[in-house]
């Protein structure tokens, strides 16, 4: 079953703006992660945010994260046409210790318009 | 380095036929993992192993067989292909800490006719 929620599934803006997408989950994580997917390429990794922490920041990225709320949001700030893409969460579930299964949600089609 | 090289890169079998999806990586990671992308999906963990010698299995697993008999690759086969199997599959890799991020192949797309 899927632990993490994108919303929204789709965004599309304008170059310059604001993108924010968010990310819900079920259960207790040790960690957090943020990929991007560029059409027909494998994901790359963006941030990692460990569960003790509330917030991260990468160049124009700013992750958040409020376990009380099971939670966490990708801004990404000042857009360009490079960032059309799609976004996934990932948490980890930790079944034995040193193992991780890495779950993903469904993404977050960005699109941004020159 | 090359970091996850996934081949072949698209492949195309009937139905019984089987094959097997190879992987390998150059940073000496001790986790790799195989996933499924499908629309609508997300990406769906079908094996991993933390180390030469150790398998397990994911969230859907079944039809799909792994081994790790060395520290850089870990193919995947699958013995009897059906048209569900019919997708995309990423390789992964990491080093053992679980705070460490995933590195991913860019993909075999497999359609099962």
């Amino acid at each position: 079953s899927q632990q993490g929620e994108e919303d929204p599934q789709a965004l599309s803006i304008q170059e310059g703006e604001n993108a924010t997408m968010n990310c819900s989950y079920k259960t207790s994580i040790n960690n957090l992660q943020w990929y991007r997917q560029n059409s027909g390429r494998g994901l790359v990794h963006l941030i990692l945010i460990r569960s003790n922490e509330r917030e991260k920041h990468s160049g124009r990225l700013r992750v958040t994260l409020d376990t009380s709320k099971k939670s966490s949001s990708l801004l990404i700030t000042a857009s360009r046409a490079a960032d059309t893409a799609s976004y996934f969460c990932a948490t980890d579930k930790s079944v034995i210790q040193g193992a991780q299964k890495l779950v993903f949600g469904q993404g977050t089609r960005l699109t941004i318009n020159p | 380095n090359a970091g996850v090289t996934q081949t072949p890169k698209f492949q195309v079998l009937k139905t019984g036929q089987s094959m097997t999806l190879q992987c390998a990586q150059d940073m000496n990671h001790e986790y790799m993992s195989w996933y499924r992308q499908d629309p609508g999906m997300g990406l769906r963990l079908i094996h991993y192993s933390v180390g030469a010698g150790i398998t397990d299995q994911g969230e859907v697993p079944n039809g799909y067989n792994v081994s790790r008999s060395t520290t850089e690759d870990f193919p995947l086969r699958l013995l009897l292909a059906a048209p569900s199997q019919t997708s995309v599959y990423f390789c992964a890799s990491r080093r053992g800490h679980y705070n460490s991020p995933l590195h991913f192949g860019n993909g075999t797309r497999l359609t099962v006719t």
